[in-house]
């Protein structure tokens, strides 16, 4: 049920570009983006419900492909604000059927000077 | 985006006491609120389910006599930890969602970082 990240972690220059994976084993109705940094509470990025959805957000984009089984995060120009635990969520049932986030392993980016 | 608080930001209590954590949506009405932990390195782990004025839904694993939760209204949940020991230290997180899970975002709380000695 856990969507699989990749890489797990990657470690860039300022301007270098990365991108970070996430899938899952079966179709789904959307994909969730979150940045979280030491310390602090996970921030929302984005959110994509369609297949062959692209969105972007400033120089941070993701895409959600047409069988909704992948989403892709792209970090492009990367600066030094972008480092993080980048999570990926996506839906899940709970105890008693209740919706529920099931948020990925994340990935740990650490852009150099 | 929306703003959700969390109080306390950090604790700090002996062992076999309680301890209760408020978590505010601050500028709208939340459906539901989510209660995580997280420990260092790894990924947050929903522990329950809170919906204004019904019963909190427990995630597998989750003590709901040790962690009982109130959402008393749709801007305020809290957690208490009963009885803490060491073990319960952790990074709690809850979040906040104006919809369904799959269509909306969650807006998280900064976190309290809970230390029982």
């Amino acid at each position: 049920q856990q969507p699989v990240q990749s890489p797990q972690a990657v470690i860039l220059r300022e301007g270098e570009d990365a991108v970070i994976n996430c899938s899952s084993s079966k179709a789904l109705y959307s994909v969730h983006w979150y940045r979280q940094k030491h310390g602090e509470a996970p921030v929302f990025l984005m959110i994509l419900l369609k297949g062959g959805e692209q969105k972007g957000h400033e120089k941070i984009s993701a895409s959600f492909n047409e069988k909704k089984q992948q989403s892709s995060l792209y970090l492009t120009a990367s600066q030094l604000s972008y480092s993080g635990t980048y999570f990926c969520g996506t839906e899940g049932r709970g105890q008693g059927g209740s919706e529920k986030l099931v948020f990925g392993k994340g990935t740990k980016l650490t852009v150099n000077p | 985006g929306a703003v959700v608080s969390q109080h306390p930001s950090r604790v700090i209590c002996k062992s076999g006491t309680s301890v209760k954590i408020e978590c505010r949506s601050l500028d709208f009405q939340a459906t539901t609120m989510f209660w995580y932990r997280q420990f260092p390195k790894q990924s947050l782990m929903l522990m329950a389910t809170s919906n204004e004025g019904s019963k909190a839904t427990y995630e597998q694993g989750v003590e709901k006599d040790k962690f009982l939760i109130n959402h008393a209204s749709l801007t305020l949940s809290t957690l208490t930890v009963t009885s803490a020991h060491p073990e319960d230290s952790s990074f709690y997180i809850c979040s906040a969602s104006r919809g369904s899970v799959s269509s909306y975002e969650q807006y998280f709380g900064p976190g309290t970082r809970l230390t029982v000695t």
